[in-house]
């Protein structure tokens, strides 16, 4: 079972629309989670931080399930600037220097149709 | 988020010569690093982190005296790729632990072709 795994897509969606993406983890003693998003060709973004209570930013809203070790992001009133790939991270164990190690998913792809 | 830089942006070589790569982070002090690398279609894999004044720590499978990595100061970490060979062509990506809430910046992104 991979570490993270998440649908590939590609999620092809109108704009204006709703759409969520999910995540599951395999690591039960993972303690955090983020969402980072990714454009062609260029370095990784972060999006957002996933609390265990839930969060949100303007139009994005995290979820975490610890306990069926499960993420979700919900994007609403999708713009076209939204398309891009939107990778779930999760730590993975301890560094030498006490530092996390981040283990990325491969990424959902997301595209806004006008 | 902290801002990170990378150089070169792109580099073609040829095969059996060695490409040393930068990362810097241009407005905090970084103890520690971390390299990756992306093949087309897949997720980042963490090849190794890098701390400021030890030897790197590197990921199971990846070979540390092909992959160089020389983090000298609190805001320069290297990572030299040896005798280069065309499965080496990747994007490599650095990133800065943030500090804050285990977050890391990237930098923008070498892509090495070797042909």
């Amino acid at each position: 079972r991979k570490e993270v795994e998440q649908d590939p897509g590609p999620f092809n969606v109108p704009e204006g629309a709703t759409v969520a993406f999910n995540c599951t983890y395999s690591n039960s003693a993972s303690q955090s989670f983020f969402w980072y998003r990714q454009d062609c060709r260029k370095e990784p973004k972060l999006l957002m931080s996933v609390y265990s209570s839930g969060n949100e930013d303007g139009r994005f809203t995290a979820q975490l399930n610890r306990a069926s070790q499960y993420i979700s992001l919900l994007i609403r009133d999708s713009k076209l600037s939204d398309s891009a790939t939107y990778l779930c991270v999760v730590n993975v164990g301890i560094s030498n220097f006490g530092n996390e190690k981040l283990t990325f998913g491969t990424g959902t792809r997301l595209t806004i149709i006008p | 988020g902290a801002v990170v830089s990378q150089h070169p942006s792109r580099v073609i070589c040829k095969s059996g010569t060695s490409v040393k790569i930068e990362c810097r982070s241009l407005d905090f002090q970084a103890t520690t690093m971390f390299w990756y690398r992306q093949f087309p279609k897949q997720s980042l894999m963490l090849m190794a982190t890098s701390n400021e004044g030890s030897k790197a720590t590197y990921e199971q499978g990846v070979e540390k005296d092909k992959f160089l990595i020389n983090h000298a100061s609190l805001t320069l970490s290297t990572l030299t790729v040896t005798s280069a060979h065309p499965e080496d062509s990747s994007f490599y990506i650095c990133s800065v632990y943030s500090g804050v809430g285990y977050e890391q910046y990237f930098g923008p992104g070498t892509r090495l072709t070797v042909t």
